[in-house]
């Protein structure tokens, strides 16, 4: 089983603060970084793929880096709202094995008013 | 409306019983998947399905059986086998030509299962 890693777990911060998150995986044989945002009663949707090392995304005030050399993904907030608050989560995939994402457990934001 | 749809929603079980979740999607989608979530857990594979006909076991598999008779479903049956069946269940699609997984896969809304 594959071990893709999130920190922090949760994270608590004030409207107007910018925040990061890290996504750790397994640096060998990489396939596809996926970003996903799952909201209170809703489902994940999803927020960013990507495939290249140094790929850079943004979505918004959301942006994601990638370095599959070294088997980690940033996932940025500028000046979080109340909105982004929602349980953020990464999956990770190889090239060879399993055509399948293996999912970290999440980081859950809370964005206070 | 394209999407995925779950059913139901909420699913109560006695212990012993088999019970068979449904999900549908009418997205077009080759790849159909099963995850469980456990509290402070993230989402676990149980099976997947890039074709009409074949499905591969994920990472928790035992207990579990699926089907993939037609492109558009892929119910998950939770047999008597499995020992701790009480979690949420989420389904989701997503396009899989070739078995690739640089597409952004697609979620429904989830079973809530609970075994009295």
């Amino acid at each position: 089983i594959l071990n893709v890693e999130q920190s922090p777990q949760s994270l608590h911060v004030q409207e107007g603060d910018s925040t990061n998150f890290t996504c750790s995986f397994p640096s060998s044989n990489f396939y596809a970084l996926h970003w996903y945002r799952w909201e209170t009663a809703k489902s994940p949707e999803a927020l960013f793929v990507m495939t290249l090392n140094g790929d850079e995304k943004k979505k918004g005030r959301i942006s994601a880096t990638l370095n599959t050399k070294e088997g980690y993904s940033y996932l940025y907030i500028k000046g979080s709202q109340p909105e982004d608050s929602a349980t953020y989560l990464c999956a990770f995939s190889r090239g060879t094995g399993r055509r399948a994402l293996t999912f970290g457990s999440g980081t859950r934001l809370q964005v206070q008013p | 409306d394209g999407g995925i749809t779950q059913s139901p929603k909420y699913l109560f079980r006695k212990e012993g019983q088999n019970v068979t979740l449904s999900c549908e999607q009418n997205l077009n989608h080759d790849a159909m998947y099963w995850y469980r979530q456990d509290p402070g857990q993230g989402l676990r594979l149980i099976y997947y399905s890039q074709i009409v006909n074949d499905f591969q076991k994920g990472d928790i598999a035992e207990g579990y059986s699926v089907s993939r008779e037609k492109k558009e479903s892929f119910p998950l049956t939770v047999t008597s086998a499995q020992k701790n069946p009480t979690a949420f269940y989420l389904c989701a699609s997503s396009y899989s030509a070739g078995g690739e997984t640089y597409n952004e896969q697609f979620f429904g809304p989830g079973t809530r299962l609970t075994v009295l």
